[in-house]
């Protein structure tokens, strides 16, 4: 069974400053592995999607990596605003489930 | 303008009721699931359907049921049988292995 974990559990820190989010799953046989943003009370929306073909996958501010072998993907958000205050889940998919880390609720400070 | 929409995004439950959560997309996706969220942990899937007239557990089935009678709309149902249901619900299609659409959720409490 694939297990996903995400450390720290939250992180605040002041405007400007790069973010650095760890995700690690435990079964390295994914199809990819995906971010997700969640602002309190409402669903989820897909930030980067990481085939398990890549290393890694850009969109804006946002870089993702993927360590396959170490069960690693990471992902970076540069100069950080009061807006990417959120909590950001990643999920790794395997056949037709994707299993979820707890995520990490990022706090930036103006 | 595609999407998922659920409804209603506030629901309250007797004792011993069953209550139904809807979910309809519009996207036009084979695939749809439904998770429970509860506060610090991650999602858990209850129910996924890879197509219309056929539908499989996930990982906390117990004291729920689905159908897929129609390829837009996936309702779940809790029942009495769920003695913990007090959760976030949230659906979800796929298509492929492209990234998961959500919905905005329908927050269950116990009255």
């Amino acid at each position: 069974k694939q297990e996903v974990t995400q450390i720290p559990a939250a992180l605040s820190v002041p405007e400007g400053e790069n973010l650095v989010l760890n995700c690690s799953f435990t079964d390295s046989a994914i199809y990819n592995l995906q971010w997700f943003r969640q602002d309190p009370g409402k669903g989820l929306t897909s930030l980067l999607l990481i085939q398990s073909s890549q290393r890694e996958q850009t969109s804006g501010r946002l870089n993702a990596s993927l360590d396959k072998s170490s069960g690693r993907s990471t992902l970076y958000i540069a100069a950080s605003q009061p807006g990417d205050s959120a909590t950001y889940l990643c999920a790794a998919l395997n056949d037709y489930k994707l299993s979820f880390g707890a995520g990490t609720t990022v706090t930036v400070r103006a | 303008d595609g999407g998922i929409t659920q409804s209603p995004k506030y629901l309250f439950r007797k004792e011993g009721q069953n209550v139904t959560l809807s979910c309809e997309q519009n996207l036009n996706h084979d695939a749809m699931y439904w998770y429970r969220q509860d506060p610090g942990q991650g999602l858990r899937l209850i129910y996924y359907s890879q197509i219309v007239n056929d539908f499989q557990k996930g990982d906390i089935a117990e004291g729920y049921s689905v159908s897929r009678e129609k390829k837009e709309s996936f309702p779940l149902t809790v029942t009495s049988a769920q003695k913990n249901p007090t959760a976030f619900y949230l659906c979800a299609s796929r298509d492929g292995d492209l990234p998961q659409h959500f919905g905005d959720g329908t927050r269950l409490s116990i009255l």
